[in-house]
């Protein structure tokens, strides 16, 4: 069975702080893609990224940085120097190759405090 | 180039009535899903359509939700009678060509159900 695991259900944090969301999956697929998404206070989710599971680099896009690591199923989201706009829910989600719908976990509030 | 919509916004009705939620996908996304949030737990998969047809309807909870996509465009799905479990905020997404997470799916903004 497939399942993601968000443990932080809400976050806070003054700006300018360095701020981790963590993300933990499971499948026994060995071809699968990991997404991170946004939700502002607007209510539309945001795609921030995809990666496959055959990619375990690093991403870094600004302030944002993504943490692959298979060896403890993990994909964990970095934002650094953490601004007011950045307070939202934040949900990881898997999709195993094959199948098109993603599974997502139950989502972390960032609240992000000037 | 426009997202996805979803019409409404915030729906309130009571139990026993009947809803329609609608989404308009990107304009040439094949791929079209429904999912729901219910409160404070996760986005759960409802249903997927590839065009006009169902591909994967495993996530319907029951037979009072009804799914269409006439002309393999906007989607409609119905709640018919609601009961107050259904209560949540209901997503629609998109993607071009939904080859198992080769594609990003697109999200609307949500339509959040109310069943008083």
């Amino acid at each position: 069975a497939q399942k993601v695991t968000q443990a932080q259900t809400e976050i806070s944090v003054v700006e300018k702080e360095d701020v981790t969301l963590d993300c933990v999956y499971e499948t026994r697929d060995t071809t699968y893609y990991l997404f991170w998404y946004k939700q502002p206070p607007s209510g539309e989710l945001v795609f921030l990224i995809r990666r496959n599971s055959f990619d375990e680099q690093n991403e870094i896009s600004g302030r944002y940085s993504w943490n692959f690591q298979k060896s403890t199923s993990s994909f964990n989201f970095t934002i650094t120097a953490s601004q007011v706009v950045d307070s939202a829910v934040y949900f990881c989600a898997l999709n195993v190759y094959n199948t098109d719908k993603l599974i997502f976990g139950t989502g972390t509030r960032l609240q992000v405090f000037p | 180039e426009a997202g996805v919509t979803q019409f409404p916004s915030h729906s309130v009705i009571e139990k026993g009535q009947t809803v329609t939620l609608r989404c308009d996908p990107i304009s040439g996304h094949d791929n079209l899903y429904w999912y729901r949030r219910v409160m404070g737990k996760e986005i759960k998969f409802l249903l997927h359509f590839v065009k006009e047809s169902k591909q994967d309807e495993s996530g319907m909870p029951n037979n009072r939700f009804l799914a269409e996509r006439t002309g393999g465009t906007y989607s409609t799905l119905k709640v018919q009678p609601a009961e107050l479990e259904d209560s949540g905020v209901y997503f629609c997404a998109s993607s071009p060509t939904g080859y198992g997470g080769a594609d990003t799916q697109y999200f609307g903004p949500g339509t959040r159900l109310t069943v008083l």
